[in-house]
């Protein structure tokens, strides 16, 4: 089965950028979107279709897709920025997650 | 605005079948495009995607799941379930309803989840 690669935490100081990335098998073939969670919440969707943010979603985050490796860039990074963030593309008719990166702002 | 909302029991016994339903509010749930989902998420752990169906009762699971899921929709009630059968500890988790969008661009096809409802803890506990 398809799987998507995430690093299990990140780290950045406030203001810096952070790039969280998410690997799979030719994942540039296919279309990536990007969740946030908070502890606590439900998941927010923050990047579809690669690099497009739903209205609401601040403009410093930012995603692309090439090759194997897929990455969501939150630039000038928030405290209220730091949650967990999931990865997902679909292969085979189903919905696959990455495992998660804890994104701590420092 | 669209919101969803799951409800059923909070525990459930081993072995039988755990049973959420999601209400879609805000809006019709047959109209436009959409999908509906289930995801799960067990404490301190990530998200599953258990399946999805589409208005018209078409659906697509998990395949680690499947043979344990059903999905189904009922539009008069604005409501879609989920079942899931022959339940142990292994799915104890938060369960998710969700708002899918798909679409195919030439050969590439897109699957997101737009609108989530808060989630409801589903323990499996004798």
């Amino acid at each position: 089965s398809y799987e998507l690669t995430q690093p299990p935490s990140v780290s950045v100081s406030p203001g810096q950028t952070a790039s969280i990335t998410c690997s799979g098998d030719k994942l540039g073939d296919k279309y990536v979107c990007w969740y946030q969670q908070k502890p606590g919440q439900s998941p927010v969707l923050v990047i579809y279709q690669d690099n497009k943010r739903p209205s609401g979603i601040p403009e410093r985050f930012s995603g692309s897709n090439s090759g194997n490796t897929a990455t969501l860039t939150i630039s000038g990074t928030q405290a209220m920025d730091e949650a967990d963030y999931y990865c997902q593309a679909w292969d085979s008719s189903t919905a696959m997650f990455g495992g998660g990166t804890k994104l701590t702002v420092l | 605005q669209v919101q969803l909302q799951e409800s059923g029991p909070g525990l459930v016994k081993p072995s039988q079948t755990l049973s959420l339903t999601c209400t879609v509010s805000g809006g019709s749930i047959s109209s436009g495009s959409y999908y509906w989902s289930w995801i799960r998420q067990p404490a301190g752990k990530g998200l599953e995607w258990i399946g999805r169906i589409y208005t018209s009762g078409s659906t697509n699971y998990n395949p680690s799941l499947k043979s344990r899921v059903t999905i189904s929709v009922d539009t008069s009630k604005s409501h879609f379930s989920l079942n899931l059968s022959s339940a142990t500890a292994a799915d104890t988790a938060v369960y998710y309803c969700a708002r899918g969008i798909a679409a195919a661009i030439g050969s590439y096809y897109y699957y997101y989840m737009d609108v989530w409802g808060i989630g409801t803890t589903v323990t499996v506990s004798s």
